[in-house]
């Protein structure tokens, strides 16, 4: 089983909600990503967790909070978000961070911030 | 810093024919790892083929082959057989083997690819 699962499909939020994004795997991998993801455009990479903890935070704003509560799950907290922050949220997980193993993605939650 | 770029923005391809999409990367790095990936309009990206750099040998798989060009650093995808399904976004990608570096796909701009009937 190669899948990676996401929770929303769709979410709509107001700039002074609180809401979080989920991902889940359950293929034993080691390392899980969260991008984002404009319209027509390649992901961006957001945060790596590597063993449950945070190895890479590509100088994302504090109104992103990632979260890595055991080694199947991730989330994304999100709270007084900007419009600019509507995209596509993906999840991926690999066996572990190294660059030999590929990246399985999840099918994305689609953020709209209001 | 690494580099991926894909030339071409759009391509189109008739049922049954082959198509080839381009991607040319920069490096001065001899391990690294190349991907291409597909993302359908369904959104999900889906990992299409893979190549490591120490390996000489084109990886296939299916109707899905490349050209590994490592001197020229290119590394073209080819689809043999084109499906209506293969319709997507098409995204090459790069990612460092060095162990000391952010070893982060870097992507390309993507290459839009249509299937016509």
């Amino acid at each position: 089983d190669t899948e990676v699962t996401q929770t929303p499909k769709h979410l709509v939020m107001g700039m002074t909600n609180k809401k979080s994004l989920k991902c889940e795997q359950h293929m034993g991998h080691r390392a899980m990503y969260w991008y984002k993801q404009k319209a027509k455009k390649p992901p961006e990479l957001m945060f790596v967790y590597s063993y449950e903890k945070l190895s890479i935070n590509e100088s994302v704003p504090s109104r992103f909070s990632p979260e890595c509560p055991n080694s199947s799950l991730l989330n994304l907290h999100l709270h007084a978000l900007q419009p600019e922050d509507s995209a596509l949220y993906l999840c991926a997980s690999s066996q572990d961070p190294s660059s030999f193993y590929e990246q399985y993605f999840g099918p994305g939650t689609r953020l709209t911030v209001t | 810093a690494q580099t991926v770029t894909q030339s071409q923005p759009e391509m189109s391809v008739q049922e049954a024919e082959t198509v080839t999409l381009s991607c040319t990367y920069d490096t001065s790095e001899s391990d690294y790892y190349l991907f291409w990936y597909k993302q359908p309009p369904s959104r999900q990206m889906i990992l299409v083929i893979r190549q490591e750099a120490y390996k000489q040998q084109n990886a296939t798989e299916n109707r899905f082959s490349v050209n590994f060009q490592k001197a020229a650093k290119s590394f073209s995808l080819k689809i043999s057989d084109s499906q209506l399904g293969d319709a997507a976004m098409y995204f090459c990608a790069y990612r460092s083997g060095n162990a000391g570096n952010n070893r982060k796909l870097i992507w390309g701009l993507g290459t839009s690819l249509a299937v016509n009937p």
